[in-house]
């Protein structure tokens, strides 16, 4: 099984459209967590991190669940420039040497006009 | 404030040849880490430095070398390259929230 899973995708949706990313992860011990935006042949960017609570950022809203071991990402009203793949990812506690950033494996969006 | 700059961006080589990567940031942060990234396996950890002088394997570090002689520099190696080594490779630091800073890729290709 791999340590942070997510459904490849792709999910197509039209522009406006909201859409859902899921992910889980294995290790409950991870402590932070993130997700990342990869263009096409570019290199993973921050998108926001996740916090307990639930966070808001614009039209994303990430939530993440520990007792599940379960992250999500919303996107509200769809542009066609949120077309990409969404990684999950997850930070290992303090005391996993290095601090290691474990990825998924990434779920694609494509927004059509 | 450049972030975390790789070069080479692009690279062509035989199998058997060597090269080196390098990857810079000038964050002055502590970690830093070197991904290779191949169609449908998503980012894997190759070595990771925790500070200035160490190093330590990742996930798939068979193949390659890494040292750490200056904490702005992670030298990725290759002394004998492989096809199987043909991938997208990726430089990252990780701030202080545990987020990670990525630069924008070497291109490998190993005929």
């Amino acid at each position: 099984r791999k340590e942070v899973e997510q459904d490849p995708g792709p999910f197509n949706v039209p522009e406006g459209a909201t859409v859902a990313f899921n992910c889980t992860y294995s290790n409950s011990a991870s402590q932070s967590f993130f997700w990342y935006r990869q263009d096409c042949r570019k290199e993973p960017k921050l998108l926001m991190s996740v916090y307990s609570s639930g966070n808001e950022d614009g039209r994303f809203t990430a939530q993440l669940n520990r007792a599940s071991q379960y992250i999500s990402l919303l996107i509200r009203d769809s542009k066609l420039s949120d077309s990409a793949t969404y990684l999950c990812v997850v930070n290992k506690g303090v005391n996993n040497a290095g601090n290691m950033l474990t990825f998924g494996g990434g779920t694609r969006l494509m927004v059509k006009p | 404030n450049a972030g975390v700059t790789q070069t080479p961006k692009f690279r062509v080589l035989k199998t058997g040849q060597s090269m080196t990567l390098l990857c810079a940031q000038d964050m002055n942060h502590e970690y830093m880490y070197w991904y290779r990234q191949d169609p449908g396996m998503g980012l894997r950890l190759i070595h990771y430095s925790v500070g200035e002088g160490t190093t330590a394997k990742g996930e798939v570090p068979d193949g390659y070398n890494v040292s750490r002689l200056k904490k702005q520099n992670f030298l990725l190696g290759l002394e004998s390259a492989a096809p199987s080594q043909t991938s997208v490779y990726f430089c990252a630091s990780r701030g202080l929230a545990g987020e990670g800073f990525f630069g924008p890729g070497t291109r490998l290709t190993v005929l």
